[in-house]
């Protein structure tokens, strides 16, 4: 099975902040990465897949990068909605695996 | 608008069976593969099972539920399942129907419903 590790595990941010989630597999997954974005209470949201593809209306801010085995989602300016759990998954190959998430606290 | 809502949840005792309900809306329900994503209460997801659009073919189980749950579509009533037998404590969980973005199972999960909670005890 292709492991998912995420790093870090929480992230203390700001407003308008910057900021970079990773997202290791144990293998060469190519582009087949995808990133969620969940609330408390909530379904999880797509936001990018194919490791870069922004997912329709979710706001330009947010973009993925990688392929192979690292990957990143980057948010550039983080606003209130934003604050959240993100995870990665793998959908290269079954049994498809998730990250265990960040989370993006207010600091 | 895609609208997926989950039902069948509930209580449901160690080694017994409890059927789950994905009704699909706003979209070509057989054009595209379908999934079952758990999570347990403060933790992380979990992919369950998925299966392939068309008649469904291509069925994928997580270890964890491989050989007690079973996942299955009804095209002709838009209609995802996933049969739960013997279910066991590490089981409970909101479980979560998701919609592939295409036929394939290799594919991003691009629309969910809200959920719905298993608990499993006695």
């Amino acid at each position: 099975d292709i492991q998912m590790t995420q790093s870090p595990s929480t992230l203390s941010a700001s407003v308008g902040d910057r900021v970079t989630i990773t997202c290791r597999a144990s293998q060469s997954i190519s582009g087949w990465l995808a990133w969620y974005q969940q609330k408390p209470g909530k379904a999880p949201d797509l936001l990018i897949y194919r490791a870069s593809t922004l997912q329709s209306g979710v706001p330009s801010r947010f973009s993925g990068s990688g392929s192979g085995t690292d990957f990143a989602l980057t948010i550039s300016s983080l606003q209130p909605d934003d604050f959240a759990t993100y995870y990665c998954q793998q959908y290269n190959s079954s049994p498809w695996t998730f990250g265990q998430g960040t989370k993006v606290e207010i600091k | 608008e895609v609208q997926l809502l989950e039902s069948g949840g509930g209580l449901v005792q160690p080694g017994g069976s409890l059927r789950l309900s994905c009704a699909a809306s706003g979209f070509t329900f057989s054009s595209y593969a379908m999934t079952w994503v758990r999570q347990a209460p403060g933790r992380g997801l979990e992919w369950v099972s998925t299966i392939s659009g068309g008649s469904g073919g291509s069925t994928y189980y997580a270890d964890s539920v491989k050989g007690r749950f079973t996942i299955s579509r009804d095209n002709s009533k838009n209609t995802l399942y996933l049969q739960m037998n013997s279910p066991r404590a590490e089981d409970t969980a909101v479980y979560y129907c998701a919609k592939g973005d295409q036929v394939t199972a290799r594919s991003p999960f691009d629309y969910w419903g809200q959920g719905t909670l298993v608990t499993v005890s006695s």
